[in-house]
């Protein structure tokens, strides 16, 4: 599975849109793009996942380059409440066969009231 | 729906003993996936079930054990305690056909070898 690079912090101020980066230059044509996060002392959230349209969900949207080497999470309107650390993985879809993430460092992002 | 439940939530031991986690996923939810996260080294595969067989299993000494049951519930199972076993423990289950993609993980257990 490709590599990624997130920054490893980032503040965003509530009721404003956090844009949170991903780099994955090595991304191979058949990896997927994931996101999860984790809200502190609480299990992983998957929030989205994407190949290379953007995709939007209740919950936030992907923006996928054309290159596919680099993705952004758009969480519109953040809230206090997405305080959290937020990550990014890159992986091969095995059509449902295999279930483990390998789970990098993340960003930890800071809503501020 | 009812989220995915581990137990204990919490748990102290001693080094050298060992120690068995429970989780219970998602209702309908056939695969199950472990994972330890520590500070040091952070979120790390464990091991995967579905239907009662082990598909997937990470980097982790043999101390580290895992079996499914019919009914799709799974245990963990940690032998000969060290301190750095001590972590929180997440189990996560993911909807038929979709274990790669989506997965939904529990609260985790707390354990803490002294």
């Amino acid at each position: 599975d490709a590599k990624t690079t997130q920054p490893p912090s980032m503040d965003c101020a509530e009721g404003r849109a956090a844009n949170l980066p991903c780099n994955h230059s090595t991304i191979s044509g058949n990896e997927y793009v994931y996101w999860y996060r984790q809200i502190h002392s609480q299990g992983p959230q998957y929030i989205i996942h994407g190949l290379k349209n953007n995709e939007t969900n209740e919950m936030a949207s992907l923006i996928i380059t054309e290159d596919r080497k680099s993705s952004t999470l758009i969480l519109p309107h953040a809230t206090l409440r997405d305080t959290a650390v937020y990550y990014c993985i890159v992986r091969v879809d095995y059509g449902g066969s295999q279930g483990n993430l390998i789970f990098g460092k993340g960003t930890k992002l800071s809503v501020k009231p | 729906k009812a989220g995915v439940t581990q137990t204990p939530r919490y748990l102290i031991k001693t080094r050298g003993q060992q120690v068995t986690l429970s989780c219970s996923p998602i209702s309908g939810h056939r695969s199950v996936s472990w994972y330890q996260q520590t500070p040091g080294q952070g979120l790390q595969f464990l091991f995967e079930y579905f239907s009662e067989t082990q598909r997937n299993k990470g980097n982790f000494p043999g101390r580290f054990s895992g079996r499914q049951f019919s009914n799709s519930r799974s245990e963990m199972n940690v032998s000969t305690l060290e301190l750095g076993d001590s972590a929180l423990y997440l189990c996560a289950s993911s909807p038929p056909f979709r274990q790669g993609r989506e997965q939904y993980f529990g609260p985790g257990t707390r354990l803490t070898v002294t």
